[in-house]
């Protein structure tokens, strides 16, 4: 069965310093999400993209998240620099159609 | 706004007892609405959805849903808990999955 891929599973970083988060959605996805989970809270979103297009990053940190998905397939999350209030789980979702997220295992990131 | 409410942060049951996990969703028309579960550490995997149709949905692992218009509600249950369903529950609330919602979750616990 296919699966949403997530690279780091963890990440340790000191505050101040740049963190990449990397997904690979389920083949032939087209939307695809970044959610940030703070520990013992539900998801939030921080950005969709349909294809290499964002469709919503109202939620997104802009002075210091960005995320891309260049040729609308993988797709990058990035924070610059990190702080202390960062430290949560970060988790991608891809969706084939209008229905159903299927999320990926997350990265585990703690900012000391 | 649609949001969701899971009145109940952490529920203890007994192996082989019944289930109920609580969900009250705000939204202005028919929404979508998923059951999702999360191992520590892990992301998050599908159970169940409603969309329209029946408003007793099944879905994976024994669990099944029911969808009540005139409360607001999809309650998730299951009639016989195991020991591997310990783990953190989220409903969900959404459109045509843009801006998909997730309750704060209930931790189960199940007891030997």
């Amino acid at each position: 069965e296919a699966e949403v891929a997530q690279s780091p599973r963890y990440k340790i970083t000191e505050k101040s310093q740049a963190v990449a988060f990397w997904c690979d959605p389920i083949s032939g996805h087209a939307t695809l999400y970044w959610y940030r989970q703070i520990l013992g809270q539900g998801p939030e979103l921080l950005v969709q993209f349909q294809d290499e297009s964002v469709v919503d990053d109202s939620q997104l940190p802009k002075d210091r998240f960005s995320a891309e998905r260049l040729k609308g397939v993988d797709s990058t999350l990035k924070i610059q620099p990190a702080e202390l209030g960062d430290s949560a789980m970060y988790l991608c979702a891809s969706s084939f159609r209008a229905d159903t997220q299927y999320f990926g295992p997350g990265t585990r990131l703690t900012v000391l | 706004a649609q949001s969701v409410t899971q009145p109940d942060i952490h529920i203890t049951v007994s192996e082989g007892a019944s289930l109920e996990l609580r969900c009250n969703y705000s939204y202005g028309a028919t929404p979508y609405l998923f059951w999702y579960v999360q191992s520590p550490g892990q992301g998050l995997q599908l159970l169940l959805k409603y969309f329209s149709g029946d408003t007793l949905v099944q879905g994976i692992k024994g669990f099944e849903a029911e969808f009540k218009r005139s409360q607001s509600s999809f309650n998730l249950r299951k009639p016989s808990v195991h020991w591997s369903d310990a783990a953190e529950y989220f409903c969900a609330v959404g459109a045509n999955n843009n801006d998909m919602r997730f309750g704060a979750g209930t931790r189960l616990t199940v007891k030997p």
